[in-house]
């Protein structure tokens, strides 16, 4: 069946370094869509892509979509400890049906 | 107040049990889903409904079922048949692209 994963899986940075993650689909994706989870809390809608390469920016976050519509990755720009978290991307495997990847738990040390 | 709302926080249960998880929503969505997150896993989908009396089997349905009587609750039994059923459970629901997901509720089965 169709799997997303992520990478890596854990991501320690110093406060003010970057920090990026990667999601790969093993299938083309309609769309993909980015969330964070805070500790101990729920998933929290960030950010959906729709188009072939497509870049989306919020604040110190910037979205990618792959050309291919298999991978996507979130970039951060100089970390704050807010930062702290899980992100997840999530790709539609079917109608209103979506495959989460793995998650990358982000430490921020400040 | 709108919001999700899964009740309760924490469950214990004896092995062999069924138990029922809650999910209320006052968003007037008419999609909702279950997920299942475990360490190192993401989320992972069990069941799903489009519109109320109708629901559909996600990745991992075996050994839980649900019901949509009403628009707004969407609870998941867990039944004895649920092999590992000890996890973090989160209900969601959806409008149009984003994902609005409950608190949760930590099931730990002994």
């Amino acid at each position: 069946g169709q799997q997303v994963m992520q990478i890596p899986q854990y991501q320690h940075v110093q406060e003010g370094e970057d920090f990026t993650t990667y999601c790969n689909s093993s299938t083309t994706l309609s769309n993909i869509q980015w969330y964070k989870q805070r500790p101990g809390g729920h998933p929290v809608f960030l950010i959906q892509l729709v188009k072939s390469g497509e870049v989306k920016k919020q604040k110190r976050l910037t979205f990618q979509f792959g050309e291919a519509k298999k991978n996507s990755s979130l970039h951060i720009t100089a970390t704050q400890t807010t930062d702290v978290g899980t992100y997840f991307c999530a790709g539609q495997g079917g109608t209103y049906k979506y495959i989460f990847g793995t998650g990358t738990r982000l430490k921020v040390l400040a | 107040d709108g919001g999700i709302t899964q009740s309760p926080k924490y469950l214990f249960r004896k092995e062999g049990q069924n138990v029922t998880l809650s999910c209320e929503q006052n968003l007037n969505h008419d999609a909702m889903y279950w997920y299942r997150q475990d360490p190192g896993q993401g989320l992972r989908l069990i069941y799903y409904s489009q519109i109320v009396n109708d629901f559909q089997k996600g990745d991992i349905a075996e050994g839980y079922s649900v019901s949509r009587e009403k628009k707004e609750s969407f609870p998941l039994t867990v039944t004895s048949a649920q092999k590992n059923p000890t996890a973090f459970y989160l209900c969601a629901s959806r409008r149009g692209e984003e994902q609005y997901f409950g608190p949760g509720t930590r099931l730990t089965v002994t």
